[in-house]
């Protein structure tokens, strides 16, 4: 079973900073993903990704594979990026297998 | 945008009720899920769905739950009778394919009481 695991678990931040949020699993996997989660408890999936890097606006997502770790980047960080930001992979192999969760990184941006 | 729906967006029962809760995939999804939070605690699977059929399950998922895609929309997650440790958030979930992007619903917040 895999084991993801987030890293802060909270974050305060000033509007303007740049923000790193990383995640790290401990078996391999066929993807990972990076999900947005406001107070109000709906889940927006920002990133998936398998290898490299991907960018959209202000967010990038790095994975390393051989590391099995993850970073989530915000740029010029803005009070609206207040959420929880949750790590989640998608475990190797065939079938359905649903999501393995990591308890999330509470990020809040102070203007 | 399609989008993933979820009705009730709360719903408050007695312990050892019943419950349905409903989700409308994206259509042209072929993967579904359910996950449910506890307040605090991270996201868990519950179970997945394929071809009309459960495809995997966590222990969580246990003779108490059962889904459904009963007309070809809807996809349900039935409590069969509630405890008081079932008080969670209840989210749905779909994918085109395996192993590709999913779209979450807004979740269906359970108390039971």
């Amino acid at each position: 079973k895999n084991e993801v695991e987030q890293s802060p678990q909270n974050l305060t931040a000033q509007e303007g900073e740049f923000i790193t949020i990383n995640c790290s699993y401990s078996v391999g996997i066929s993807a990972l993903h990076w999900l947005q989660q406001h107070p109000g408890g709906g889940i927006v999936s920002l990133f998936m990704l398998s290898s490299g890097k991907k960018k959209h606006g202000r967010l990038i997502a790095t994975i390393n594979i051989q590391e099995k770790h993850s970073s989530l980047h915000i740029t010029a960080s803005h009070p609206r990026d207040s959420a929880v930001y949750i790590c989640a992979v998608t475990p190797r192999g065939g079938g359905a297998d649903g999501l393995t969760f990591g308890k999330g990184t509470h990020l809040i941006i102070q203007p | 945008e399609p989008e993933v729906t979820q009705t009730p967006s709360h719903q408050v029962t007695q312990m050892g009720q019943e419950v349905i809760l409903r989700c409308v995939p994206i259509s042209n999804h072929l993967y579904f899920y359910w996950y449910r939070q506890i307040l605090g605690q991270k996201v868990e699977f519950l179970v997945s769905f394929y071809n009309n059929e459960i495809s995997e399950k966590s222990e969580i998922f246990d003779d108490q739950f059962s889904v459904e895609r009963p007309d070809g929309s809807n996809f349900t997650l039935k409590i069969r009778s509630t405890k008081l440790e079932d008080s969670a958030m209840y989210f749905c979930a779909s994918s085109r394919k395996w192993n590709t992007e999913a779209f979450f619903g807004q979740g269906t917040r359970l108390t039971v009481v």
